[in-house]
């Protein structure tokens, strides 16, 4: 079965400062892994995904993500945190022939002037 | 062009009362999703939706939950009696393609709470 782990479900930073949210995953088979936002009174919102092309995926608001197979992880990153990242973050993953996504239990991220 | 839509953004229901949540996705989107999340807890599927027909309905609780998706458009999660365990977030998505190779747009979500 498949499987999201979160790592720390309030994370804060300072403004500035490298954020780094943690996510591993189970799957027997290759895997698609996504990172959404919610940001407050909001839905949430794509920032990456990952379908087997590129290590490394870029996504939007300075964001990025590497996926290691050997070590099952697809952590979430940023160089410099801005106060407007302020929300919450949550890891899925999405088996090839399946249309569901299975969801971390998501990551508060707060900035700190 | 408007995003998922849900309504109404939240609902609070006595234990042993009905409510009825809906979705509007965004136009010309043929899967439909609902989610839950229970505070503190991971957000989980619930079913799917391809036009008006259910493709996966494997996350739904009980018998006591009913989606439907009127002529492929808008869909509504209906609970009847609702419990306390009923309580969270429900959200809606839509995507145009399967989950899997394409991006799923969610709704702002609405917040049930059952007393």
């Amino acid at each position: 079965a498949q499987s999201v782990t979160q790592l720390g479900s309030h994370v804060s930073v300072s403004e500035g400062a490298l954020v780094l949210l943690r996510c591993n995953y189970s799957s027997s088979v290759p895997p698609y892994l996504f990172w959404y936002v919610q940001y407050p009174n909001q839905g949430l919102q794509l920032l990456l995904k990952y379908t087997s092309a590129a290590t490394l995926v870029k996504g939007i608001n300075g964001f990025e993500a590497e996926f290691k197979k050997s070590e099952t992880s697809f952590h979430l990153t940023k160089p410099s945190a801005h106060m407007s990242d302020a929300a919450e973050y949550f890891c899925a993953v999405s088996q090839p022939g399946t249309y569901k996504y299975i969801f971390g239990t998501g990551t508060r991220l707060k900035v700190l002037a | 062009e408007a995003g998922v839509t849900q309504f109404p953004s939240h609902s609070v229901i006595e234990k042993g009362q009905t409510v009825t949540l809906r979705c509007d996705p965004i136009s010309g989107h043929d899967n439909l999703y609902w989610y839950r999340r229970v505070m503190g807890k991971e957000i989980k599927f619930l079913l799917h939706f391809v036009k008006e027909s259910k493709q996966d309905e494997s996350g739904m609780p009980n018998n006591r939950f009913l989606a439907e998706r009127t002529g492929g458009t808008y869909s509504t999660l209906k609970v009847q009696p609702a419990e306390l365990e009923d309580s969270g977030v429900y959200f809606c998505a839509s995507s145009q393609g399967p989950a899997r190779n394409t991006e799923a747009f969610f709704g702002q979500g609405t917040r049930l709470t059952v007393v």
